[in-house]
């Protein structure tokens, strides 16, 4: 199985910051790599598929980039509305497995 | 508008059974391959399983290999997870997701609310 690792688990940001979030796949994934935004008692949210394709109705602050078997999601310009646990996950091969998540709260 | 609602989640001895049902509206559910995903404390979120469109293919987490069914009715626009040999691992929110089509490359763009199975004595 493919592992998903990302770092940090949780940070600490303010209204306006920009916020980077990484994601490391245990082998070559080929851009198959998604973020889902969750907020406590609610579904995760698709924000980006395919590594850096930005899902329909999800603000532009929100972008994806890969290097190799590193996958970054930043935040640009922080609003109270972002403050969620984000996950990456791979769906290059079964079982697609999601990280760990990271928490970004005030 | 597009949703997709869980249900038959509840309380279960080890080693019983429990059937879930997604019920899927504002979309061609036919069109869509379709997802269950579980998220617990101890072991975060996992995708447990995907059909196809037509239900020819199925695909599952190992460690629900041969005790979870997954299974789909276009007709009436559901999707189910038949879950037996229930262990207390098994334990979780369970979500009902679509499968994104292409360019999306299997993330799941609309998920439930979830409905809660617990495995208990």
């Amino acid at each position: 199985d493919i592992q998903m690792t990302q770092s940090p688990s949780s940070l600490s940001a303010s209204v306006g910051d920009t916020v980077t979030i990484t994601c490391r796949a245990s082998q070559g994934i080929s851009s198959r790599l998604n973020w889902y935004q969750q907020k406590p008692g609610k579904a995760p949210k698709l924000l980006i598929y395919t590594a850096s394709s930005l899902q329909s109705a999800v603000p532009s602050r929100f972008s994806g980039s890969e290097s190799g078997t590193d996958f970054t999601l930043t935040i640009s310009s922080l609003q109270p509305d972002d403050f969620a646990t984000y996950y990456c996950q791979q769906t290059y091969s079964i079982p697609f497995t999601f990280g760990p998540g990271t928490k970004v709260d005030i | 508008e597009v949703q997709v609602v869980e249900s038959g989640g509840g309380l279960v001895q080890p080693g019983g059974s429990l059937r879930l049902s997604c019920a899927a509206s504002g979309f061609i559910f036919s069109d869509y391959w379709m997802s269950w995903a579980r998220q617990s404390p101890g072991k975060g979120l996992e995708w447990v399983a995907h059909v196809r469109d037509d239900g020819s293919e199925k695909y599952y987490l190992d460690s629900v290999k041969g005790r979870f069914t997954i299974s789909r009715d276009n007709a009436k626009n559901s999707l189910y997870l038949q879950m037996n040999s229930l262990r207390a691992e098994d334990t979780a929110l369970y979500y009902c997701a679509r499968v994104g089509r292409h360019p999306y490359y299997y993330a799941l763009d609309v998920w439930g609310q979830g409905t809660t199975v617990t495995v208990s004595s």
